[in-house]
């Protein structure tokens, strides 16, 4: 299965600065790459797929780049609500897998 | 409005079944895949299984491979996952989740997630 590898695992960032997400793949994934965010107690929510398209009704001060085994997620100007949990998932080979997490916490 | 409420989680012995069921409304529900996701507590994201528009096509994590089976029944826009054979390490909110295209791919709407504990 393709290990996704996500850094760092804690990222703190004050609220308004800008927020660089990384995501690792250990096999070519093409674009077939998406960003979710996860909030205690909340649903996760879809931010981006196809590694840079927004997901419906997502803030344009989320970004994603990268194609085959890198990518980015980025957020340009941190709100209070984005101080979250993102996960990266690559659904270009079954099984479907998930990085481990990089926690954005209030500096 | 896209609403997706998982039903069947419990207390459950290990060795033991489970079944749980996802009611779908507010779109077209065989136009897409579904999937199912879990957390474990303290955990990350894992992937258990995904199912076709048509159930044509299925996959299963390599965890669950062999104990879970999914299902769908678009007649009554329903996703079930039947759980045998459960372990301590199967413990998590499982969620339904909405693919995004009719295939296999990402997960655009989540439910609220069913908690299932697997304990003697």
């Amino acid at each position: 299965e393709i290990v996704m590898t996500q850094s760092p695992a804690t990222l703190s960032v004050s609220p308004g600065e800008r927020a660089t997400l990384s995501c690792r793949a250990s096999q070519i994934v093409n674009t077939n790459l998406a960003w979710y965010r996860l909030k205690p107690g909340q649903v996760p929510r879809l931010l981006i797929y196809g590694a840079s398209s927004r997901a419906t009704g997502i803030p344009a001060r989320f970004s994603g780049s990268g194609s085959g085994t890198e990518f980015t997620l980025t957020i340009s100007s941190l709100q209070s609500e984005d101080f979250a949990v993102y996960y990266c998932q690559q659904y270009n080979n079954w099984p479907l897998t998930f990085g481990g997490g990089t926690k954005v916490e209030i500096k | 409005e896209v609403q997706l409420v998982e039903s069947g989680g419990g207390l459950v012995q290990p060795g033991r079944s489970l079944r749980l069921s996802c009611a779908a409304s507010g779109f077209t529900f065989d136009d897409y895949a579904m999937h199912w996701v879990r957390q474990a507590p303290g955990k990350g994201l894992e992937w258990v299984s995904g199912i076709t528009w048509n159930s044509a096509t299925i996959g299963y994590a390599d965890s669950v491979k062999g104990r879970f089976t999914i299902s769908r029944d678009n007649t009554k826009n329903s996703l079930y996952l039947q759980m045998n054979s459960l372990r301590a390490e199967d413990t998590a909110l499982y969620y339904c989740a909405k693919d995004g295209t009719a295939v296999l791919d990402y997960h655009d709407y989540w439910g609220q997630g069913t908690l299932v504990t697997v304990s003697s």
